[in-house]
């Protein structure tokens, strides 16, 4: 079975871009949820998602936001880039919200220069 | 996000030997998870703890969740070169809505 993907893999910006990253669950996860993970740290929760609602976010500004689709994929969004925007960001999917037990995506690398 | 304290920051071990590490934190959890993670890949999962006191093993690994519920260790037992990599600890609990809190990882680097 398929695990968590991630598209694009890699990703080159410039300040002040947008950017969209997207995310499709294991067959039968609805909840996603969204990290960045900068180098050196551990990942930092961004966003949770669950049947196309917002359920949890972390403190990120606002330039930050997400949504998720019918079939329980779900993008992220980063308008207005900056240079500490660079990280690797994570999806992740769980079969409920509320269910703690998370299995990670390979990430997007997002570089902004 | 709560803040997890892990140790050691990084090991440097021969293969072979087993290691420790842990993870404390200053709040309560509901759950503890252990992820190992290779460079420019995301977090694998190794082992979930759902309950205080609660050792669970899988191969060479084995995992406690702290009956405190503000610790938990990880143990890996004959290590192997393929062990190398960072290893997380990630703390839920309901007050967050189940999102993880990541410590900083351990690096594990072993020798041949």
């Amino acid at each position: 079975d398929a695990g968590v993907t991630q598209s694009p893999t890699h990703l080159i910006k410039t300040r002040g871009q947008h950017v969209t990253l997207r995310c499709s669950p294991i067959s039968g996860h609805k909840s996603v949820s969204w990290y960045q993970q900068v180098l050196g740290q551990g990942p930092q929760f961004i966003f949770q998602y669950y049947e196309k609602e917002e359920r949890g976010r972390g403190n990120f500004p606002d330039r930050f936001s997400a949504r998720q689709f019918p079939n329980y994929s779900s993008e992220l969004n980063v308008n207005a880039l900056l240079l500490g925007d660079s990280a690797l960001y994570l999806c992740a999917s769980s079969l409920e919200v509320g269910q703690e037990t998370q299995y990670f995506g390979p990430g997007t690398r997002l570089l902004v220069l | 996000g709560q803040q997890l304290n892990q140790s050691p920051q990084s090991m440097f071990i021969q293969e072979g030997e087993d290691v420790s590490m842990n993870c404390t934190s200053s709040s309560i959890f509901n759950t503890w998870l252990w992820y190992k993670q290779d460079p420019g890949e995301g977090p694998v999962l190794l082992i979930a703890l759902y309950k205080a006191g609660e050792l669970t093993s899988n191969g060479r690994l084995t995992a406690q969740f702290g009956i405190t519920r503000k610790d938990s260790f990880l143990n890996i037992s004959a290590s192997i070169p393929s062990d190398v990599g960072i290893y997380f600890c990630a703390g839920a609990n309901s007050n967050s809505g189940y999102a993880l809190n990541f410590g900083k990882g351990t690096s594990l680097l072993v020798t041949p």
